[in-house]
């Protein structure tokens, strides 16, 4: 069965303090591996994945994919009350249409 | 910068009524879907629609759910006789290359 699953479940962290959230998967046909910070509602995209060892970065945020340990990692460095939320993993695995499967996610909350 | 929009935002239905939950998804997009999530659970995949019909669904997308795309624009989910057990955040997304975009969603509650 395919699986994305997230660690941890749940954080809290310092302002200013540098989290790592973890993410690994086990898919028949994995073709991307996004991030997502959901907030209040939405899911809002941060990045994708696709090729192994290429960092992306976006401000205080990065991550990379590790395809031969099927997992990737989102840094999240200098962290700001604003950072805190829900961060989803979702593997793009199927053959035809994009279609993703999502992990928990990790809860994320940043005391000031 | 254009964005997915979801009507409505809450909507409360008694079991059994039907329920239409309606979505404007970004206009030069190619790939629609529905998702859902039950509080506290993950985001779950129900069902992907390109070139106006069902491409993929999953296995929570019954004979109780139907999709359509009545007018070009507008992309809806309809729950028939709707459970208790669908409660959930239903999150409309459009793709067009490779990553989604998510509407708002909409809080659906069976009481």
């Amino acid at each position: 069965e395919d699986k994305v699953v997230q660690s941890p479940l749940s954080l809290v962290v310092h302002e200013g303090d540098t989290v790592t959230l973890n993410c690994s998967y086990e898919v028949t046909n994995f073709r991307s591996l996004l991030w997502y910070k959901q907030e209040k509602k939405a899911p809002t995209f941060l990045f994708m994945l696709t090729s192994s060892g290429i960092e992306k970065k976006s401000g205080r945020l990065s991550s990379i994919l590790d395809k031969k340990e099927l997992s990737s990692i989102l840094n999240i460095t200098a962290t700001q009350t604003g950072d805190s939320a829900i961060y989803l993993c979702a593997v793009d695995h199927s053959s035809g249409t994009y279609k993703y499967i999502f992990g928990t996610g990790t809860r994320l909350k940043v005391l000031a | 910068e254009p964005e997915v929009t979801q009507t409505p935002s809450h909507q409360v239905t008694q079991m059994g009524q039907e329920v239409i939950l309606r979505c404007v998804p970004i206009s030069n997009h190619l790939y629609f879907y529905w998702y859902r999530q039950i509080l506290g659970q993950k985001v779950e995949f129900l069902v992907s629609f390109y070139n106006n019909e069902i491409s993929e669904k999953s296995e929570i997308f019954d004979d109780q759910f139907s999709v359509e795309r009545p007018d070009g624009s507008n992309f809806t989910l309809k729950i028939r006789s709707t459970k208790l057990e669908d409660s959930a955040m239903y999150f409309c997304a459009s793709m067009r290359n490779t990553e989604a975009f998510f509407g708002q969603g909409t809080r659906l509650t069976v009481v």
